[in-house]
């Protein structure tokens, strides 16, 4: 299957600093890109969709001010968390679809803890 | 609403066969998913059903009925490295992934 990069895998960063999460498609052009975070023992939810050039597109309760995204190429899209608080602690997962399939393709996931 | 059902934990013993449910309703339907994902890690893909029909992968096996709004994964010859959680998504007519919460199966010896 097609490989999405995301990194850092984990960060631990300071109350009231910003966090920027990178997410690259190594070996397909990604069209699109969406941004799941993930509290313990709870789903997947999505937070933005994002399309290669345009704006992205924000699930209802997420703020766009806090979160930016950038998907400003067919391999790479980033979310940047600013003005992280504690609560903002999470699991954070891309993926990735684009070319000549609907799957989506994950990237490993960047553990955030905002102390 | 859009939603998707699935059972919250299952447990089965090594060996064995598991059968994993999941019914859903959406608005229009491009494919249902199934991933695994192992606590702390992200998602890595299984399977992909659009049409009716049992798609079998080696150990893992996907069933669609599209009519019913309804899937299933069967795993086959349980390992202890199959404990994990198993979700079901569906893609629906805006090509969003609607996703279930997940079913935890826990594997015993």
């Amino acid at each position: 299957g097609a490989v999405v990069s995301q990194h850092p895998s984990w960060v631990i960063c300071k109350s009231g600093t910003s966090v920027k999460i990178e997410c690259r498609s190594l070996d397909f052009q990604a069209t699109t890109m969406f941004w799941y975070r993930q509290f313990p023992k709870q789903s997947l939810m999505l937070m933005a969709t994002s399309n290669e050039g345009s704006k992205a597109t924000y699930e209802q309760g997420v703020e766009k001010d806090k979160f930016l995204i950038n998907h400003a190429s067919l391999t790479l899209s980033t979310l940047t968390v600013t003005s992280a608080h504690p609560e903002d602690s999470s699991f954070y997962i891309c993926s990735a679809s684009g070319g000549e399939t609907t799957e989506a393709f994950f990237g490993q996931g960047t553990r955030l803890t905002v102390v | 609403g859009q939603n998707i059902d699935q059972p919250t934990e299952m447990t089965a013993t090594e060996g064995a066969i598991v059968q994993i449910n999941c019914t859903y309703q959406t608005s229009g339907f491009n494919g249902l998913f199934w991933y695994q994902q192992h606590a702390g890690e992200a998602p890595t893909f299984l399977s992909y059903n659009v049409l009716d029909g049992l798609e079998e992968k080696g150990r893992f096996s996907s069933f669609l009925s599209r009519s019913k709004g309804y899937s299933y994964l069967l795993l086959k010859e349980l390992q202890m490295k199959d404990s994990a959680s198993y979700l079901c998504a569906v893609m629906d007519s805006n090509y969003q992934l609607i996703w279930g919460a997940g079913t935890k199966l826990i594997i015993k010896p």
